[in-house]
C-alpha cells in the first residue's frame, strides 16, 4: 500500500531534550516536506527536500533540522525543543516539483513542557 | 508575499444545503490548486484539485471553480451530508524555487442533520 508513515504518533517531552520524528514514504517520491499545524494558522511548511541531500528552509524553520540521506526517509530533528514547538506535525511527499498530488502522513502530536 | 486567504473560517449548513468556501491567492504564476479535507484526528486528504488551464472541475457532489484573473478559487459542495463535516483547506503552489504548497487557514464545516 502506497503510504507516508510517521513515528511516533504522540510524544510528550520536556524543554531541551533532543528528539527526532521519523518520516518514511514508499512511493519513490522526490519531494518531501514537514509541516506544523496550529489552530487558525493552517499548515505551515517547516522544511522541504527536493531529493537526496537537497534540503531547504520553509516558512517556519527556526528550531528544527532535517536530513535526507535516503530517498524514502526525511526525519525532523528538534535539537532543543521549547514549549512553542508544541504542535501537530505532518510529513508529506509528492512525486516531484510539478503538478502532483501531495500525500500526508498520519501526524505526530508533540507536547513540550 | 506568499499568501492564500480562505473564508469563511467556520460554516454551518443544514443537511441537504450547499456549502461554498472561497480562497484567494497572491502568486499569479500559481498553476495548481488542491483542496484537502481533514476529519478530526486524521491527516489532510485530497478531495479535488484544479490546474490553471481549467476553469471548473466537478466530481459528484464536489466542484471547484478557478478565476485566474481575479486570483480566486472556490469549493462547492452540494447536497451536504453529516459526513461532510470536517475542516477544509485550500492550497496553491508558490512558483519560486521551492514549488511549495501554500495553505489557507482552513474552514470548519458543520453539517446539521
Amino acid at each position: 500500500e502506497a503510504q507516508v508513515t510517521q513515528n511516533p504518533r504522540y510524544l510528550i517531552t520536556v524543554t531541551g531534550k533532543k528528539l527526532t520524528v521519523t518520516c518514511s514514504q514508499n512511493m519513490n517520491h522526490e519531494y518531501m516536506s514537514w509541516y506544523r499545524q496550529d489552530p487558525g494558522l493552517g499548515l505551515r511548511q517547516i522544511y522541504y527536500s527536493m531529493n537526496v541531500e537537497v534540503t531547504d528552509k520553509g516558512d517556519v524553520p527556526e528550531g528544527y533540522k532535517v536530513s535526507r540521506k535516503e530517498k524514502r526517509n526525511f526525519p525532523l530533528i528538534l535539537e532543543s525543543p521549547s514549549p512553542n514547538q508544541t504542535s501537530l506535525y505532518f510529513c508529506a511527499s509528492r512525486f516531484g516539483t510539478g503538478v502532483y498530488e501531495q500525500y500526508f502522513g498520519p501526524g505526530t502530536r508533540l507536547t513540550v513542557t | 508575499g506568499e499568501n492564500v486567504e480562505q473564508h469563511p473560517s467556520t460554516l454551518s449548513v443544514q443537511e441537504g444545503d450547499s456549502a461554498v468556501i472561497k480562497c484567494t491567492y497572491s502568486d499569479s504564476a500559481s498553476n495548481y490548486f488542491p483542496w484537502y479535507k481533514q476529519e478530526l484526528g486524521k491527516r489532510p486528504q485530497l478531495i479535488i484539485d484544479i490546474r490553471s488551464n481549467v476553469g471548473e472541475k466537478k466530481d459528484q457532489r464536489i466542484a471547484v471553480t478557478l478565476n485566474k484573473t481575479a486570483k480566486h478559487f472556490s469549493l462547492h459542495i452540494t447536497e451536504t451530508q453529516p459526513e461532510d463535516s470536517a475542516v477544509y483547506f485550500c492550497a496553491a503552489t508558490w512558483m519560486d524555487s521551492s514549488y511549495k504548497l501554500i495553505f489557507g487557514s482552513g474552514t470548519r464545516l458543520l453539517v446539521r442533520p
